[in-house]
């Protein structure tokens, strides 16, 4: 059975500020990780995925992530955020099977 | 082109009510799913089916029964509401893989 934690339930941080979304997971098989965004009155959208190859995954709008097995972490990073970016965040995981597992979600606020 | 449509995207009703709430993919998948989101934005997964064939049944009440007419379309009616029932759902879709889901806009859930 695969979980997720996602360490914060919400960071604020100031435009154009760097920031780091932490998210831990545990398994005992190979999996699939992603980070889909949630923006107000919507539903998911995949942000970015690792399923195998570059441990670094980008997204078109700037963010990162980086799998790093021995830490069983795949942290979402931009270096520089905008208003825009405001939303809820989730990350999540998949081992065999159908079921993804996703985290709790974390909450990022970006104020000007 | 919406790619996972729901239908209502607002439902409010009084306890004991019956609804049904539709989904429908134009994506071509053949695996569709639904969560439930609460109001703290825990995403919980319900019901999974593949080629209309029910593959996940996660422990939710008997009082909610997803039907699967065609593998482009994943219904799900719930008897006798109750107030924890209020929540936001989610239809998703994937294609067979189940790697990346992509999520409808969600039907809000208001049980007076």
């Amino acid at each position: 059975a695969q979980s997720v934690t996602q360490l914060d339930s919400q960071v604020p941080v100031f435009e154009e500020a760097p920031v780091e979304l932490r998210c831990n997971y545990s398994s005992s098989v190979s999996v699939y990780l992603f980070w889909y965004v949630q923006y107000p009155n919507q539903g998911l959208q995949l942000l970015l995925k690792y399923l195998s190859g570059s441990t670094l995954v980008e997204s078109i709008n700037g963010f990162e992530a980086e799998f790093n097995k021995s830490q069983t972490s795949f942290h979402l990073r931009k270096p520089s955020v905008h208003i825009s970016d405001t939303a809820e965040y989730f990350c999540a995981v998949k081992g065999e099977g159908f079921k993804t597992i996703f985290g709790a979600g974390t909450r990022l606020f970006v104020k000007a | 082109d919406t790619a996972v449509s729901q239908t209502p995207k607002y439902l409010v009703t009084q306890m004991g009510n019956d609804k049904s709430i539709k989904c429908e993919q134009n994506l071509g998948h053949d695996t569709m799913y639904w969560y439930k989101q609460d109001s703290k934005k825990f995403l919980k997964i319900m019901f999974s089916y593949n080629n209309k064939e029910l593959i996940i049944n996660e422990t939710v009440p008997n009082r909610f029964s997803p039907k699967s007419p065609d593998k482009a379309h994943l219904n799900l009616h719930i008897n006798s509401l109750e107030l924890g029932d209020s929540a936001v759902y989610f239809c998703a879709s994937s294609s067979s893989g189940g790697e990346t889901q992509y999520f409808g806009p969600g039907t809000r859930l208001l049980v007076l």
